[in-house]
């Protein structure tokens, strides 16, 4: 089982909507979680880190993490096409970082 | 956050030869890693360099192949050696900042000719 698994996708979602992106993770004692945002042919740029259990909410971002299911979500309203881009689950367990293998969206116009 | 560096940004190499990169972050921090991320993949973490002794190699990677200096707590290289056309990758130096956030450099992009 991976340490941390994301639905590749790609996700496409219509300009305007509400993007979801998943992420679960394997070890229950993992502290830190983040989401990154990588454009095609750049590094990753952190968006968003959460660290409690619910809702973290940075302008149109918001993440939830839900740490009984060992789930962490990536909320993006009002999906603008700038969003498209892959977007990393990223999980930090005792100093290990862990990354998702990334879900790619797109937001049509 | 740190603000990170790498040089060369780019670079076009002929198969056999070696190249450096170079990584440098504004901050002193604890943690620097390096990752390769082929084209169309994930990130893969190469090694964990660690100052002032030898870097801590994933599985898969050697010392011999990615030798890695970390000479401070704000410099690091690392070395492709004897490249091969499997070897074109970019390339990403990455800091853990305050002990929990890792930040990544801008990256540097490898053609093995």
């Amino acid at each position: 089982q991976k340490e941390v698994e994301q639905n590749s996708g790609p996700l496409s979602v219509p300009e305007g909507a509400i993007a979801s992106l998943n992420c679960t993770y394997s070890d229950r004692g993992s502290q830190s979680f983040f989401w990154y945002r990588q454009y095609s042919g750049k590094s990753p740029e952190l968006i968003m880190s959460i660290y409690s259990n619910g809702d973290k909410e940075d302008g149109r971002f918001t993440a939830q993490l839900n740490k009984a299911s060992q789930y962490v979500s990536l909320l993006i309203r009002d999906s603008q096409p700038s969003d498209s881009a892959t977007y990393l689950c990223a999980v930090n367990t005792g100093n290990q970082f862990y990354f998702g293998t990334g879900t790619s969206l797109t937001v049509i116009p | 956050s740190a603000v990170i560096s790498q040089k060369p940004s780019r670079d076009i190499c002929q198969r056999g030869t070696s190249l450096t990169i170079q990584c440098q972050v504004d901050s002193q921090v604890t943690m620097m890693f390096w990752y390769r991320q082929q084209p169309g993949q994930s990130l893969t973490l190469i090694a964990t360099a660690n100052q002032g002794s030898e870097a801590t190699y994933e599985s898969g990677f050697v010392i011999d192949k990615f030798p890695i200096s970390r000479p401070n707590l704000t410099f690091s290289t690392l070395t492709v050696s004897n490249m091969s056309p499997e070897d074109s990758s970019i390339y990403l130096c990455s800091v853990v900042w305050q002990g929990e956030t890792q930040y990544f450099g801008p990256g540097t992009r490898l053609l093995v000719l």
